[in-house]
């Protein structure tokens, strides 16, 4: 059984398009983020969301949307993608308890 | 500001031979540091947690130690494997439950 499983792994589009990705945790965690690791491979927080507060890194732009429908998911949608939106995006949870963080697989975004 | 700086930037060794891997870090209050593994095309996956009273902890040919004192954090690889070949990112957490990752090390290990 995956822990943090994501969809899709790989996802092509065109400048200007919206694209969604989805994310779900088997884990019973109360805690979800969103990760984007640039092509230098580093790490950046976008959203964290716990039970029903949304955290928003304020260097996102607003055409990011996460949406969590119940704690087990938490979905990105992005809007009029850019050739900077390129990038794997990472979804991870945690149990805010201790901190641990589960990633997914990655699903990786190339924007033509 | 909190930060967590890695250092070497990368870093390759061959088969066998043994590596240290540093962080530093400014996060405070302190809360815990953990190590992460990223192989290439996956995601990261912990390796080993630190806390504030903790020094040494290993797993397997994996040893990370933690200095409070100075902040600062080792993971050393001993007998390296082809299979050690990652990237290996420092994350610190504070006692308000926020992360900070360093930029992370990638380690070559060549036959």
């Amino acid at each position: 059984d995956t822990a943090v499983s994501q969809t899709p792994k790989y996802l092509v589009t065109q400048m200007g398009n919206d694209k969604s990705i989805k994310c779900e945790q088997n884990l019973g965690h109360d805690t979800m983020y969103w990760y984007k690791q640039d092509s230098k491979k580093f790490l950046k927080i976008m959203f964290s969301y716990n039970n029903k507060e949304l955290i928003i890194n304020e260097t996102v732009p607003n055409r990011f949307s996460p949406k969590s429908p119940d704690k087990a998911h938490l979905n990105l949608h992005i809007n009029s993608l850019e050739l900077g939106d390129s990038a794997v995006y990472f979804c991870a949870s945690s149990l805010s308890r201790t901190g641990e963080l589960f990633f997914g697989e990655g699903s990786r975004l190339t924007v033509l | 500001k909190n930060q967590v700086e890695q250092s070497p930037q990368s870093l390759i060794i061959l088969e066998g031979k043994n590596c240290t891997l540093q962080c530093n870090y400014t996060v405070s209050p302190f809360s815990n540091l953990r190590w992460y593994k990223q192989d290439t095309g996956r995601g990261p996956v912990s390796l080993t947690i630190m806390t504030f009273s903790e020094n040494t902890k290993s797993n397997g040919r994996y040893t990370a130690t933690l200095d409070a004192d100075t902040k600062q954090s080792s993971l050393h690889i001993t007998a390296s494997q082809l299979s050690d070949s990652a990237s290996y990112i420092c994350v610190v957490r504070s006692n308000a439950g926020k992360s900070t990752f360093g930029d992370g090390t990638t380690l070559t290990v060549k036959p």
